[in-house]
């Protein structure tokens, strides 16, 4: 089946600093990836849409100089959570979607974010 | 605007017991439904997924759903709940521009 990773599994880090998180698909190729954000006993929020080769979509709401989203081949996109803060602490969790089929998406395990 | 609404954050339940995860949808447009399952420390995995075609969906290890247009639900029921079943479960649904806007999730415990 289709597989998603993510890297870090868990990353700490301190305020102010930034922070890379890798999605890759490692067994197909995803034309489009998304990224979520998931607060504790809460769903998941997606934050922004990632195409290859093109500029992200972000969802209403979200900062697109916080969060940078690049996807530069179509097994990788980075998630870059700059200038951290402890209210960006959360879990992260990507997922990609084939070009032939829109209503699969491939989640990756997420990432742990703590902003000491 | 596509929504959906879980009814009830954690449900327990006793090993064998009859599983019923609830799920209420609100769309303007023929709803496409999902059911997920997250384990602790992974992704999301694909239970199953209503697009308009059989009202009964079956899913992956023994879930099923059924979509209920007049009720506006699709709730998720597993006949025997297994010790192995106990995770986070997310109802989600379609919105226009094919993606997905997910409920709050309902977190299963199994009781042995």
């Amino acid at each position: 089946g289709a597989v998603v990773s993510q890297h870090p599994s868990r990353v700490i880090c301190k305020s102010g600093t930034s922070v890379k998180i890798e999605c890759r698909s490692l067994d197909f190729q995803a034309t489009t990836m998304f990224w979520y954000r998931q607060f504790p006993k809460q769903s998941l929020m997606l934050m922004a849409t990632s195409n290859e080769g093109s500029k992200a979509t972000y969802e209403q709401g979200v900062e697109k100089d916080k969060f940078l989203i690049n996807h530069a081949s179509l097994t990788l996109s980075t998630l870059t959570v700059t200038s951290a803060h402890p209210e960006d602490s959360s879990f992260y969790i990507c997922s990609a979607r084939l070009a032939g089929d829109l209503d699969t998406q491939y989640f990756g395990p997420g990432t742990r974010l703590t902003v000491l | 605007a596509q929504s959906v609404t879980q009814l009830g954050s954690h449900v327990s339940v006793s090993e064998g017991a009859l599983v019923l995860l609830r799920c209420n949808y609100s769309s303007s447009v023929p709803p496409y439904l999902f059911w997920y399952v997250q384990y602790p420390n992974q992704g999301l995995q694909l239970l199953l997924k209503y697009t308009s075609a059989a009202t009964l969906v079956k899913g992956i290890n023994g879930f099923e759903a059924e979509f209920k247009k007049s009720e506006t639900s699709f709730h998720l029921t597993k006949p025997s709940a297994h010790m192995s079943d106990a995770a986070e479960y997310f109802c989600a649904v379609r919105r226009g521009d094919y993606k997905l806007s997910f409920g709050a999730g309902t977190t299963v415990t199994v009781r042995a």
